[in-house]
């Protein structure tokens, strides 16, 4: 159990267009998912809190007009990055609290590779 | 925002050795993960700790809690190469549910 699943793996896009990215939690019911960004041999840095039915909570320096979240059911949340640029490019990870409910148990998605030409 | 530092940042060893890595911080968490990442994949859950001065032993991985729940440590014992991978402590504040990752250490077991 306890599975989370990201859709798609890889995206390339090219500047100035939007991208959608969905995380699920597959066999179980997530009230809380977290966004995540990782560059090359380097940590996790989260984005952002998603709430199921709530708006998200974001981490300062992270725009909210860009990075778009949308946490419309208890298996789905989405990010869309808008407007993308070169920079924007990085592998995105998502997150869902787990089924126990306990609050330091998330798991993982396998993450999204951005990259943005 | 509680900081959480990881140590060694890289480690290349051979098969058979062993080593620590360890995650510090001046802060209290209410609880400590462990995960291990391989390359274009998500993090996988290896442990959680939660009770101050507490071991859990996986196979040859062993993780201790600091007794003050401000630190904790990862012992591997007879690396091997399928140990190779980025390995990150990460804390639960002790309000909200963010976590807080350390930096990860890279670590390469050589055959």
């Amino acid at each position: 159990g306890a599975v989370v699943s990201q859709h798609p793996s890889r995206v390339i896009c090219k500047s100035g267009t939007s991208v959608k990215i969905e995380c699920r939690s597959l066999d179980f019911q997530a009230t809380t998912m977290f966004w995540y960004r990782q560059f090359p041999k380097k940590s996790l840095m989260l984005m952002a809190t998603s709430n199921e039915g709530s708006k998200a909570t974001y981490e300062q320096g992270v725009e909210k007009d860009k990075f778009l979240i949308n946490h419309a059911s208890l298996t789905l949340s989405t990010l869309t990055v808008t407007s993308a640029h070169p920079e924007d490019s990085s592998f995105y990870i998502c997150s869902a609290r787990g089924p126990s409910g306990l609050s330091y148990e998330q798991y993982f998605g396998p993450g999204t590779r951005l990259t943005v030409t | 925002t509680q900081l959480l530092e990881q140590s060694p940042q890289f480690l290349s060893i051979q098969e058979g050795e062993n080593l620590t890595v360890y995650c510090n911080s001046s802060s209290v968490f209410s609880s400590l993960q462990w995960y291990r990442q391989e390359p274009g994949e998500g993090p996988v859950l290896l442990v959680t700790v939660v009770t101050g001065g507490e071991v859990k032993k996986l196979k040859r991985l062993t993780f201790q809690f600091g007794d003050a729940r401000k630190d904790s440590s990862l012992h591997i014992t007879a690396a091997q190469p399928g140990d190779t991978g980025l390995y990150l402590c990460a804390g639960k504040e002790t309000s909200g549910s963010r976590l807080t990752f350390g930096e990860g250490t890279q670590l390469t077991v050589n055959p």
